[in-house]
C-alpha cells in the first residue's frame, strides 16, 4: 500500500547525518518491541527489534533505544541515506502474545535530501 | 514469487457493496494476518490466523467483517455492505510460528 498519513510527523535530515526518530508505547507490560520502514507502495518491512529486558540493541546502521520508566523507543540510524526516506512505525507486543497481535503507533515520515 | 501477493492492489466500490480482498502468503507459513492502515493511522490489527487453531479475530471492527484461510494457505477478507470509513489500505503479512510478520503491499479499498 502507498504510505498514509498525510499528516504524519516529518523529521526532515541532509544525507550523511545521523536521524533519531521517537516512539511512545502504550502499554507497561510490553515485553517485545518492532522497528518497521514502509516505503511508498509497499507493506512495512522489518528492521529490528528488541525485547523488554534489554535497553539497547544495534543493527547495521541502525540502533534501538528502549526506556521502560517512561515507555520510549527510539530508532537512531547512522549517517543517512537517501534510501532511508520512508515511513518508520514501532510496533509493540502485549504480553506473552509475540507476533500474534502488534500494536503499531501512527508512523513517522523520515525524508533525506541529497 | 518470493513475498506475499495481495489481490486487487486498488479496489473502488459503491457504498453498500461487499467486496473480497485475496492474500497469498508465503509458502510453508503457519501464520497468516490481516492489518489495516487508515489515513494518519498505525497499523490496526483485524486478525490472525495461526495453523489449524481458531482464528484470533478479535480486532475485526464489526461483524461486517469476516476472513477465512482455506487449506492452510490462501486468505479471503470479505467486508459485506461496505461504509465509507471502510476505505484504507488492507494488509495481509504471513510468518513462520514466532517469527517477524513478512507484510505484502496491501489492498487499497476506496468507498465511495
Amino acid at each position: 500500500g502507498e504510505n498514509v498519513g498525510l499528516h504524519l510527523p516529518t523529521l526532515s535530515v541532509q544525507e550523511g547525518d545521523n536521524s533519531i526518530i521517537n516512539c511512545a508505547y502504550s502499554n507497561s507490560a510490553s515485553d517485545y518491541f518492532i522497528w518497521y520502514k514502509q516505503e511508498s507502495g509497499k507493506g512495512p518491512q522489518f528492521i529490528i527489534d528488541i525485547r523488554s529486558n534489554m535497553d539497547k540493541r544495534q543493527g547495521q546502521r541502525v540502533t534501538v533505544l528502549l526506556n521502560k520508566t517512561v515507555k520510549h523507543l527510539s530508532l537512531q540510524i547512522a549517517a543517512t541515506q537517501p534510501g532511508d526516506s520512508a515511513v518508520y512505525f514501532c510496533a509493540e507486543s502485549l504480553p506473552n502474545t509475540g507476533f500474534q497481535k502488534l500494536v503499531f503507533g501512527t508512523g513517522t515520515r523520515l525524508l533525506v535530501s541529497p | 514469487g518470493a513475498g506475499v501477493s495481495q489481490s486487487p492492489s486498488n479496489k473502488v466500490t459503491e457504498k453498500g457493496k461487499d467486496v473480497e480482498l485475496r492474500c497469498d502468503p508465503i509458502s510453508g507459513h503457519t501464520a497468516l494476518y490481516w492489518y489495516r492502515q487508515s489515513l494518519g493511522q498505525g497499523l490496526e490489527f483485524l486478525i490472525y490466523f495461526q495453523g489449524n487453531s481458531a482464528p484470533d479475530k478479535s480486532g475485526l471492527p464489526s461483524d461486517r467483517f469476516s476472513a477465512e484461510r482455506t487449506g492452510g494457505s490462501v486468505s479471503t477478507l470479505t467486508i459485506q455492505r461496505t461504509q465509507q470509513e471502510d476505505s484504507a489500505v488492507y494488509l495481509c503479512a504471513s510468518s513462520f510460528t514466532g517469527t517477524d510478520p513478512n507484510f505484502g503491499p496491501g489492498t487499497r479499498l476506496t468507498v465511495l
